[in-house]
């Protein structure tokens, strides 16, 4: 199985808006719903920001948000802050009770 | 408090095997399935497979099947990931982790993650 597909990287400024989109198959993304979004500071474990297509963890902020159609799915960060720099990584479950993740997407803050 | 601590780091040559831990804390062991992610470096993540702490079964990612187990100790509340016949592209930081706060099937996401545990192969 091949990862999921995210863009290499995306860049906003502060206060603004950015989409990270996460492409997939029938056999993943399309199949359930079943994604999940993590944040990864340089040198720092991941950190689960949105699960289950949109939902959030306790203590995440709610400028996270996730959304799903078809065989893609997106995590949307309102209101931009440098401290959202970092890599984010999609996963989905898939048919074959596996877990894919994508292969990141590094968020520049300007 | 809730915890994964893993073990230090590893180094091995090429056709060694390593076997890393990770123990549990703060929570009930056998109640959420522990899962196995590894990350080369500059790389991404990388899904291994997962252990049921409960039964013991696992599910193994294909690339891996033939090299890896994923063992537990309820006793000790350890669960550990043996990795055999090492190549220089299984350098890379393993992390365990779990799903803790949500339970039931399936195992899809990780909200408790170890500290991971750097593996270098090198001769």
């Amino acid at each position: 199985q091949s990862a999921l597909t995210q863009p290499a990287s995306v860049s906003g400024s502060p206060g603004q808006s950015i989409t990270i989109s996460c492409n997939g198959t029938g056999s993943d993304i399309g199949a359930y719903d079943y994604v999940s979004w993590y944040y990864q500071h340089p040198g720092k474990g991941p950190q689960l920001m949105i699960y289950d297509v949109s939902y959030r963890p306790s203590g995440v902020s709610s400028r996270f948000s996730g959304s799903k159609s078809a065989n893609t799915a997106s995590l949307t960060i309102s209101g931009l802050q440098a401290e959202d720099e970092a890599d984010y990584y999609c996963s989905s479950y898939t048919k074959f009770n596996t877990v894919i993740f994508g292969g990141g997407t590094k968020l520049t803050v300007l | 408090q809730v915890l994964l601590v893993q073990s230090g780091g590893e180094v091995r040559k090429p056709g060694a095997s390593v076997k890393v831990s990770c123990k549990s804390s703060g929570y009930t062991f056998i109640n959420s399935d522990l899962t196995w992610v590894r990350q080369a470096p500059g790389q991404g993540l990388e899904w291994m497979g997962w252990l049921s702490t409960y039964t013991g079964d696992t599910n193994y990612a294909q690339k891996f099947q033939d090299r890896v187990s994923m063992t537990r100790d309820t006793s000790t509340n350890t669960a550990f990931l043996e990795l055999r016949s090492l190549r220089s592209d299984d350098t890379a930081v393993y992390y365990c982790a779990a799903k803790v706060a949500t339970l039931g099937a399936p195992n899809d996401h990780f909200d408790l993650w170890g500290p991971g545990t750097m593996v270098t192969i090198s001769s």
